[in-house]
C-alpha cells in the first residue's frame, strides 16, 4: 500500500493563477480530508469528503476555494485566483471509515508558494 | 469550539532525560485525543490516541479531564525522538481533527 499520495509536491503560481492540489488516499479509504498549515501554525481542517460528497466544509474559505472527490480519480483541492496569503502546505488524509476513532493518514503535503 | 494549546513551540533536553510534551484542549464534551509525530523528512503519521491507552516507542500520555490536559510523557528520551509533535483532538461524532501549534522536540547528545 502506497499511502495516501499528493502531488504535486511543490506548486509554484503567480498571483491570480489557479492551484489543483491532488491527493489518491489509501487503498480501500473512502474518505478524505484536507488541512493547511500556514508558517509558524498547526494544520488546520479545510474539508471533509467522501466519494461525491463534500460532507463537512466549514474550514474552507468561501470564495475562491473548492474541493471534490469523484467516483473516480483523486481528490482535487482548487484555489482559484491565488493570492499571497494563500502560500502554505496543504495536507490530505484518508480514513477508512466515519467513526472518530478511525486513524487519519497523511500524505506528504504540497507545499503551495505564490509569487 | 474545540482548541488545543501547545504551550512549548521548542523544547530541547539530554538524551535519558524524562521528557513531557504539554497538552491543553478547550471543549465541553467527551473528545477523542491524539498525539500526532513528524521526523525529519517523513510525512505526520500518528503515535498514539488516548482510548489504546497504549505505550508506543516508549511514549504514554494520559487524558485528564479535570486539568483538560493530554500530556505526552517518555521517561528516558532518545535521539531518535527528536521531531515535530502535534496534540489534535476530534469532537464527540466528528471527524475533523483539531490540532495544536506543535513543539519541536530536540534530544541533545
Amino acid at each position: 500500500n502506497a499511502g495516501v499520495m499528493q502531488n504535486p509536491r511543490h506548486l509554484v503560481r503567480r498571483r491570480g493563477q489557479e492551484a489543483r492540489l491532488r491527493c489518491s488516499p489509501m487503498k480501500g479509504h473512502s474518505h478524505v480530508y484536507w488541512y493547511r498549515q500556514l508558517p509558524e501554525e498547526g494544520l488546520k481542517f479545510m474539508v471533509y469528503l467522501q466519494k461525491e460528497n463534500i460532507i463537512d466544509e466549514s474550514g474552507m474559505p468561501k470564495e475562491r476555494f473548492s474541493a471534490e472527490f469523484p467516483k473516480e480519480g483523486p481528490s482535487i483541492l482548487r484555489i482559484q485566483q491565488v493570492v499571497r496569503g494563500d502560500s502554505a502546505a496543504y495536507f490530505c488524509a484518508s480514513s477508512p471509515g466515519a467513526l472518530a476513532k478511525n486513524i487519519q493518514y497523511f500524505g506528504a503535503g504540497t507545499r503551495l508558494s505564490v509569487l | 469550539a474545540q482548541r488545543v494549546t501547545q504551550p512549548e513551540k521548542l523544547l530541547s533536553v539530554f538524551k535519558g532525560a524524562p521528557v513531557e510534551l504539554k497538552c491543553n484542549y478547550s471543549y465541553s464534551g467527551s473528545p477523542e485525543l491524539f498525539w500526532y509525530v513528524q521526523y525529519s523528512r517523513q510525512r505526520l503519521q500518528l503515535l498514539l490516541r488516548h482510548i489504546s491507552r497504549e505505550s508506543i516507542k516508549g511514549f504514554t500520555a494520559d487524558l485528564n479531564k479535570g486539568e483538560t490536559s493530554f500530556h505526552l510523557k517518555k521517561p528516558f528520551a532518545q535521539e531518535e525522538d527528536s521531531a515535530m509533535y502535534y496534540c489534535a483532538l476530534s469532537a464527540q461524532g466528528a471527524q475533523k481533527l483539531v490540532f495544536g501549534q506543535g513543539t519541536r522536540l530536540t534530544i541533545n547528545p
